[in-house]
């Protein structure tokens, strides 16, 4: 089974529409991170959240961490070509520190 | 400060060889993990290595080994080498795991023919 859960698998959205992503997890998370990929590419860091209930922003992307820390979305405000990819979750610590996961990832796709 | 680094970008190999992968991490970092990507499995860690040390491994064959060098570049090897190991190999460094934020290199994208 997947320790990380993402949804949806894929999303294509309008330029200028707001979009949630979301990544679960079945254990507490002591660290979650968003990456972002271009197809074919390494993956480019966007932020790190530990703390339940902390909230991160960078330019339009918003994500949380929820209370109870077994959940986190990211969302996208005013949603450009830019911000077309591939959006993963990833957390380590999941029982098995040292050992990173990742989630299967978000296909993003902007039309214009 | 200069990025991780993955050399080569591109491999082509055939079944039954071998090949080594190479990444150098960013300056100072210590803990460099590697992953392998393919479209039907995602993103798989395959194992991680900490001051010269492998301190835990995914869920590969002995055909991927890697090790670790003093200035905490870090080598991938894979064996009799199979059509399924074609995939994207990723490289990430961080001060050490857990909890400390991965930098990823670009890959490099192995196909084996």
């Amino acid at each position: 089974s997947q320790e990380l859960e993402q949804s949806p698998q894929s999303l294509i959205v309008q330029e200028g529409k707001n979009l949630t992503i979301n990544c679960t997890s079945s254990k507490t998370l002591y660290g979650l991170y968003w990456y972002k990929q271009k197809y074919g590419e390494g993956l480019i860091f966007l932020m790190m959240l530990q703390k339940g209930g902390e909230e991160k922003s960078h330019e339009k992307i918003t994500a949380k961490l929820d209370e109870k820390k077994q959940q986190s979305s990211l969302h996208i405000t005013a949603s450009q070509p830019s911000h077309a990819g591939i959006y993963l979750c990833g957390a380590d610590g999941l029982g098995n520190f040292n050992k990173f996961y990742f989630g299967s990832g978000t296909k993003l796709n902007v039309k214009p | 400060k200069a990025g991780v680094t993955q050399t080569p970008r591109y491999l082509i190999k055939t079944r039954g060889q071998q090949v080594t992968l190479s990444c150098s991490p960013i300056s100072g970092h210590r803990s460099v993990s590697w992953y392998q990507q393919t479209p039907g499995q995602g993103l798989q860690f395959l194992f991680e290595y900490f001051s010269e040390t492998q301190r835990n491994k995914g869920n590969f064959p002995g055909r991927f080994s890697g090790r670790q060098f003093s200035n905490s570049r870090s080598e991938m090897n894979v064996s009799t080498l199979e059509l399924g190991d074609s995939a994207l190999y990723l490289c990430a460094s961080s001060f050490s795991l857990p909890g400390d934020t991965q930098y990823f290199g670009p890959g490099t994208r192995l196909t084996v023919l």
